[in-house]
């Protein structure tokens, strides 16, 4: 198993620009999560969702957007960068809930300039 | 809401033991989670609380008290390697999908 997995790694922006963050999982989990963490800040939840075709908001959604079109995968969608998007991004799955332990991908460490 | 406090940054000598305390106040709660998360890297699980007490993990334990939104998380045997920070976060009663985690504790073990 890999596990959660993430990619790009690093990605440097434009104020404006559009991208997506990718992860992917292969524990059939059923419960996904969108993180950032800005530097010395605990994990703040962007985005969750239940399973394939359900997402809901988290604490700070704002310059954001998900869907889940299988179990696997939970891209994350940055459409218009700003400098407050500078971060990092981790996503987490978990098996049934939240009171499930999540598992973490490595993060993705996003700049935009 | 939800409001967690935890110590900055705590130091401590290999060997030695070490607790890092979390306060929580939530709006209700299930039950409080321990994550460790070493610099540039993802959070890995360490410990969960839903009852009052002690829940012990060889070099780690973890303790619990509802009624005072409290918990603490016990470091024995300090080695460099737990040298990382350490995210108490909390899953309120009802947000069953959710976390909310507080700043986190960075623990820097010296020789």
């Amino acid at each position: 198993n890999a596990g959660v997995t993430q990619t790009p790694k690093f990605r440097i922006l434009k104020i404006g620009q559009s991208m997506t963050l990718q992860c992917a999982q292969d524990m059939n989990h059923n419960y996904m999560y969108w993180y950032r963490q800005d530097p010395g800040m605990g994990l703040k939840l962007i985005y969750y969702s239940v399973g394939a075709g359900i997402t809901d908001k988290g604490e700070v959604p704002n310059g954001y957007n998900v869907s889940r079109s299988t179990t696997e995968d939970f891209p994350l969608r940055l459409e218009l960068a700003a400098p407050s998007q500078t971060s990092v991004y981790f996503c987490a799955s978990s098996p049934l809930s939240g009171t499930d332990t999540q598992y973490f991908g490595p993060g993705t460490r996003l700049t935009v300039l | 809401g939800q409001n967690i406090d935890q110590p900055t940054e705590m130091t401590a000598t290999e060997g030695a033991i070490v607790q890092i305390n979390c306060t929580y106040q939530t709006s209700g709660f299930n039950g409080l989670f321990w994550y460790q998360q070493h610099a540039g890297e993802a959070p890995t699980f360490l410990s969960y609380n839903v009852l009052d007490g002690l829940e012990e993990k060889g070099r780690f334990s973890s303790f619990l008290s509802r009624s005072k939104g409290y918990s603490y998380l016990l470091l024995k045997e300090l080695q460099m390697k737990d040298s990382a920070s350490y995210l108490c976060a909390v899953t309120p009663r009802g947000g069953f999908q959710k976390l909310v985690f507080g700043t986190g504790t960075r623990l820097l073990v010296s020789p």
